[in-house]
């Protein structure tokens, strides 16, 4: 049972233009969400996060919104860079533990 | 400060072997976890670990697999009999202790160790 979904598992960007990445997630328990950029043969490293308190937090070049009626939050990235590409998983946390999604594949084309 | 390091990065094993993974969280993390990637889905979670004490192995399959952090030396992932169902990526991850719920703090992960079940 997949609690956390990234239903597009790969996705095209121009660069310098915006790169949205989707998650959505089912339990209402959730309440600390969490970002994760990996490249090939490496492990997952931390983007950013935001807690259910807030709707928007911004690191950068990176802005993670959260929408807690739909049970959806996004990760923008503005502007893309080639560096930028990469698989990225989203997370969310009940306080027990963390729950990933199967991951989004971001191509940035220069 | 040298990252979660795990080793070894690639392991091949034939059915029926045993599969030793092991895990050197980041220096002052006290905090362990194990994740395992099958092909095409996400990290799902195995294992929390502090030194010495199992804190949530509710991902845990029931058989075959264990794990271990002892008070000295890195954590252990061990998977005996393996099948070719065993064969994925297992992350480790280690984070601080931070005092707060396990499930905020921010995790650091390793390389991971791909598993080939032959």
């Amino acid at each position: 049972d997949q609690q956390v979904k990234q239903n597009s598992p790969s996705l095209s960007v121009q660069e310098g233009r915006i790169s949205i990445l989707n998650c959505d997630y089912t339990n209402s328990m959730f309440d600390y969400f969490l970002w994760y950029k990996k490249y090939p043969a490496e492990g997952p490293t931390f983007l950013i996060s935001i807690s259910s308190i807030k709707d928007k937090n911004e690191d950068g070049r990176f802005t993670v919104f959260l929408n807690k009626s739909a049970k959806h939050l996004s990760l923008h990235i503005v502007p893309s860079q080639p560096g930028d590409s990469a698989v990225y998983f989203c997370a969310a946390s009940d306080g027990n533990q963390f729950y990933f999604g199967t991951g989004t594949s971001l191509t940035v084309i220069p | 400060n040298a990252g979660v390091m795990q080793n070894p990065r690639h392991l091949v094993r034939r059915r029926g072997q045993e599969a030793r993974l092991r895990c050197s969280p980041m220096k002052g993390h006290s905090h362990v976890y194990w994740y395992r990637q099958l092909p095409e889905e996400g990290l799902k979670f195995m294992v929390y670990l502090q030194k010495e004490n199992i804190i949530d192995e509710s991902g845990m399959p029931k058989e075959r697999f264990s794990a271990e952090f002892p008070k000295e030396g890195p954590s252990i992932l061990r998977i005996q009999q393996v099948v070719r169902g065993d064969s994925a990526a297992y992350f480790c991850a280690s984070s601080p202790n931070s005092g707060g719920a396990w499930g905020t703090d921010t995790q650091y992960f390793g390389p991971g160790t791909r598993l080939t079940v032959l």
